[in-house]
């Protein structure tokens, strides 16, 4: 089975610092995916990986960057964390192809104080 | 973007029943894939069901796919308990570039 985890399931951090989430797949799946997930707003893509070293905006990339510099690895950051950022962040991944499922991660609630 | 629109929004129904979710999205597509979410955890994939098919069984699922009317139906036969959680359609075109794009989701709460 594959397996997504990410490195948090809580996470508290305050305004202004800057915020790793991890997420690392088993399964050597090409495509990595981060959303957040707010209430009554669904799933928002923020970023997007088909390959190492490769990225892709989403729907909502603002104040947001991404890292893969490993196929297993798909790491976001909060570049300076703001309140507006307090979320549910779930990562995905899935072969190439685009028809195929994706798997994911159980989420990190990240809480901005 | 190929978002799906889900419908109801919540849905609460006894144990022992059907329930029946619904799909809508916008444009033409490769296939259509159904997801669920239990509380606080990520998506599990159920079941896909592609442009050219009508109809898909899997175990007390089935699905419908009407792509004239560009709707999908989730049907889960005979629900548990077990079976709360919310439900997501993710439609998939090509051009999506490996992309999908949920809705909210149909929040289903299973009395016992």
């Amino acid at each position: 089975d594959v397996k997504v985890t990410q490195s948090s399931r809580y996470l508290v951090k305050r305004t202004g610092e800057k915020v790793f989430l991890e997420c690392v797949q088993d399964m050597d799946h090409e495509n990595m995916f981060w959303y957040r997930q707010d209430p009554g707003l669904g799933l928002r893509l923020i970023y997007f990986s088909y390959d190492v070293k490769m990225k892709e905006k989403g729907d909502i990339p603002e104040g947001y960057s991404v890292s893969r510099e490993k196929k297993e690895r798909f790491s976001l950051i909060l570049e300076s964390a703001s309140t507006n950022q307090t979320s549910m962040y779930l990562c995905a991944s899935s072969l190439r192809q685009g028809n195929q499922p994706q798997h994911f991660g159980d989420g990190t609630r990240l809480s901005i104080l | 973007s190929q978002q799906g629109e889900e419908d109801p929004q919540a849905l609460s129904i006894q144990e022992g029943e059907n329930a029946t979710m619904n799909c809508s999205y916008k444009t033409s597509i490769n296939n259509l894939q159904w997801y669920r979410q239990n509380s606080g955890r990520g998506l599990v994939h159920l079941i896909l069901i592609r442009s050219n098919e009508r109809e898909k069984h899997s175990g007390r699922l089935r699905v419908t796919l009407d792509t004239s009317k560009k709707s999908s139906s989730l049907l889960i036969t005979a629900s548990r308990a077990a079976d709360t959680a919310s439900y997501f359609c993710a439609p998939y075109a090509l051009y999506n570039f490996n992309k999908f794009y949920f809705g909210s989701g149909t929040k289903l709460n299973v009395k016992p």
